[in-house]
């Protein structure tokens, strides 16, 4: 039973790009929540997908935007790159319940220079 | 103030050894509790998740959750070099599905 799957595993851009994030959720699950982790932090929350809409935002601007598609998967999409961008980039998937435990992915680890 | 505040380490201890590791939060708000490990290079992986007052064990590992002095733990009994890792707590306020707020993690070192 694959669990969360992320790629690309890691990827340098330069600033000012525009980056995509790919996500595939653990089988069964059908939310999708992306998070951003810098070095030596706990992981800070972006945004959540289900049903294919937002359903809840983190204090990160709109350079962040997000897409779920219909077999659950999801995109994380930031454009305008800053150096400060640079981090891991955790998927997690749950089921829908609001409280239901949330599983990561290995992330994608983006560099920034 | 941070809404969950943990101890970074890092904590480096003995083979056997019991460990404690704690974090504390503000908004009694919080609803559910949890604790994850992250080895390096991977993503964090859910070890224990409670939602009440009390402990909850789980092989080697015990979860305690205080509401009322805002303060969570988690002890690892017999302390192996596999369990060196970064150890995250994490809390869902509640109705706040994927928000979870994350501790700092703290690093744990096992030395054999």
């Amino acid at each position: 039973d694959a669990g969360v799957t992320q790629s690309p595993t890691h990827l340098i851009k330069t600033r000012g790009q525009q980056v995509t994030l790919r996500c595939s959720p653990k089988s069964g699950h059908d939310t999708v929540s992306w998070y951003q982790q810098a070095l030596g932090q706990g992981p800070q929350f972006i945004f959540q997908y289900y049903e294919e809409e937002e359903r809840q935002r983190g204090n990160f601007p709109d350079r962040f935007s997000g897409h779920q598609f219909p077999n659950y998967s999801s995109e994380l999409n930031v454009n305008a790159l800053l150096l400060g961008d640079s981090a891991l980039y955790l998927c997690a998937s749950s089921l829908g319940s609001v409280d239901s435990p949330l599983h990561f992915g290995n992330g994608t680890r983006l560099t920034v220079t | 103030q941070k809404e969950v505040e943990q101890d970074p380490g890092p904590l480096s201890v003995p083979e056997g050894a019991i460990v404690s590791l704690n974090c504390t939060y503000s908004n009694s708000a919080f609803q559910y509790f949890m604790w994850y490990r992250q080895y390096s290079r991977k993503g964090p992986e859910l070890l224990m998740y409670t939602y009440s007052s009390g402990n909850k064990e789980d092989g080697r590992f015990t979860a305690q959750v205080d509401k009322s002095s805002k303060y969570i733990s988690l002890f690892i009994r017999d302390s192996q070099p596999s369990d060196s890792a970064t150890y995250l707590c994490a809390i869902l306020p509640y109705n706040q599905g994927g928000k979870l707020i994350f501790g700092q993690g703290t690093e744990l070192s096992v030395k054999p």
